[in-house]
């Protein structure tokens, strides 16, 4: 199985400040389809998971540009150029290019 | 508007069984690949089963191989997960999830494996 690690698990952020979230993989995510399915998820306290960007960098329907993904075969960084209180929650990194699919441990944003 | 809506969840005993059903609507159902993905509360998510758009492929997590079978419906635009021989540590959240990138998620149904 693919494993998915993330740094740093837990960042403090001050408003306004930009932040910014590491996530490796044990192995290349590239799909033999030339895909790398790398997506990140914010979950809210309370609310199921909402995807923010999908294939490494592309922003999903109604995701603030604040949010910016970015990355190649094992390394990926998801960015908030500005963080808002509405970004409050935990950030999720996935891969799909091999099953079983596999998450990252999560990274805990909260403000400062 | 893209809606998923999970049911079925429920208290199971240890050895019971339970249905999950995922309602979909809002998107043409029978050209996306389906997820489960389950969550306990407070922890992080962790992947269970997927089946690809015509249900013809099926892939399964190492711990519910075997107990767990996903299905789908797509003249009902549902999905399913039929949960055998359940373990104290299926206790969770499910949600349905669609897409390799998990574009969508339901809200969730809670399932509860207690004596």
């Amino acid at each position: 199985d693919i494993v998915m690690t993330q740094t740093p698990l837990s960042s403090p952020v001050t408003l306004g400040q930009p932040a910014s979230i590491s996530c490796r993989s044990s192995q290349s995510l590239v799909h033999s389809d030339g895909n790398t399915y790398l997506s990140w998820l914010q979950q809210r306290p309370g609310q199921p998971p909402r995807l923010l960007i999908y294939e490494v960098s592309n922003r999903f329907s109604g995701v603030p540009d604040r949010f910016s993904g970015s990355g190649a075969g094992t390394d990926f960084t998801l960015k908030i150029s500005s963080v808002e209180a509405d970004d409050v929650g935990v950030y999720y990194c996935m891969q799909g290019t091999q099953f079983p699919c596999t998450f990252g441990p999560g990274t805990k944003l909260e403000i400062k | 508007e893209v809606q998923l809506v999970e049911s079925g969840g429920g208290l199971v005993q240890p050895g019971g069984s339970l249905r999950l059903s995922c309602a979909a609507s809002g998107f043409t159902f029978s050209n996306h690949w389906m997820h489960w993905v389950r969550q306990v509360p407070g922890k992080g998510l962790v992947w269970v089963s997927l089946i690809t758009s015509d249900g013809s492929g099926t892939n399964y997590a190492d711990s519910v191989k075997g107990r767990f079978t996903i299905s789908r419906d797509n003249g009902r635009n549902t999905l399913y997960l039929q949960m055998n021989s359940l373990r104290v540590e299926d206790t969770a959240v499910y949600y349905c999830v669609r897409d390799l990138s998990a574009s969508y998620w339901g809200q969730g149904t809670l399932v509860t494996v207690s004596s």
